[in-house]
């Protein structure tokens, strides 16, 4: 069975401070994950996603996420924040061969001015 | 023009009534779906139709019923609502189904408050 673990439900940054938002997952193969962030009163947003091939991937806004399979993780990741990145990011994943996307818990990133 | 869009945005009933949710996409997808969105953020798909046929119908009570009228339109009718039918609804569509890895692009969610 596959699913997805975001460990921080909030993570808070200083602006112009990278940042990084957490995401492991388990799936009996090889995985197709995802990113998107929900802004308030919003729907989902897609970000950016991993099939194959490199292992950073980068997506919207500067944003872009790693693969790492010995790790299975799959974290979130933009070198310098901005307050407007502040919103609701879920990662999600998917087994090949499988019809469900599975979504993370949701960490909530709030960027400091 | 809004891409996915769901109506009505806020709904407020009582327990035991009977409830629809539209949703409609302009993007000329295939496949459509069902989401619901808990207090806690939670989202776990409920539903999803490519070209009016049901593909995925997750563990949800027979008293949510989705009806696809064309590959347009994915419409969401709730009967004898509980309270803890509470939640975001959302909508969403992709080009093609899950099998492709398209992305899925939301609508701006439905809140339900059932009292």
């Amino acid at each position: 069975a596959q699913s997805v673990a975001q460990p921080e439900d909030q993570v808070n940054v200083a602006e112009g401070n990278p940042l990084t938002v957490k995401c492991t997952y388990s799936v009996s193969g090889n995985p197709y994950l995802f990113w998107y962030v929900q802004y308030p009163n919003r729907g989902l947003q897609f970000l950016l996603k991993y099939i194959t091939g490199d292992n950073l991937v980068k997506g919207s806004y500067g944003f872009e996420a790693e693969f790492n399979k010995s790790q299975t993780s799959f974290h979130l990741k933009k070198p310098s924040a901005l307050v407007s990145d502040s919103a609701l990011y879920f990662c999600a994943v998917r087994e090949i061969g499988a019809n469900n996307l599975f979504f993370g818990t949701g960490t909530r990133l709030t960027v400091i001015p | 023009d809004t891409a996915v869009s769901q109506t009505p945005k806020y709904l407020v009933t009582q327990m035991g009534n009977d409830k629809s949710i539209k949703c409609e996409q302009n993007l000329g997808h295939d496949t459509m779906y069902w989401y619901k969105q808990d207090s806690k953020k939670f989202l776990k798909i409920m539903f999803s139709y490519n070209n009016k046929e049901l593909i995925i119908n997750e563990t949800v009570p027979n008293r949510f019923s989705p009806k696809s009228p064309d590959k347009a339109h994915l419409n969401l009718h709730i009967n004898s609502l509980e309270l803890g039918d509470s939640a975001v609804y959302f909508c969403a569509s992709s080009q093609d189904g899950l099998a492709t890895l398209s992305i899925q692009y939301f609508g701006a969610g439905t809140r339900l408050s059932v009292l």
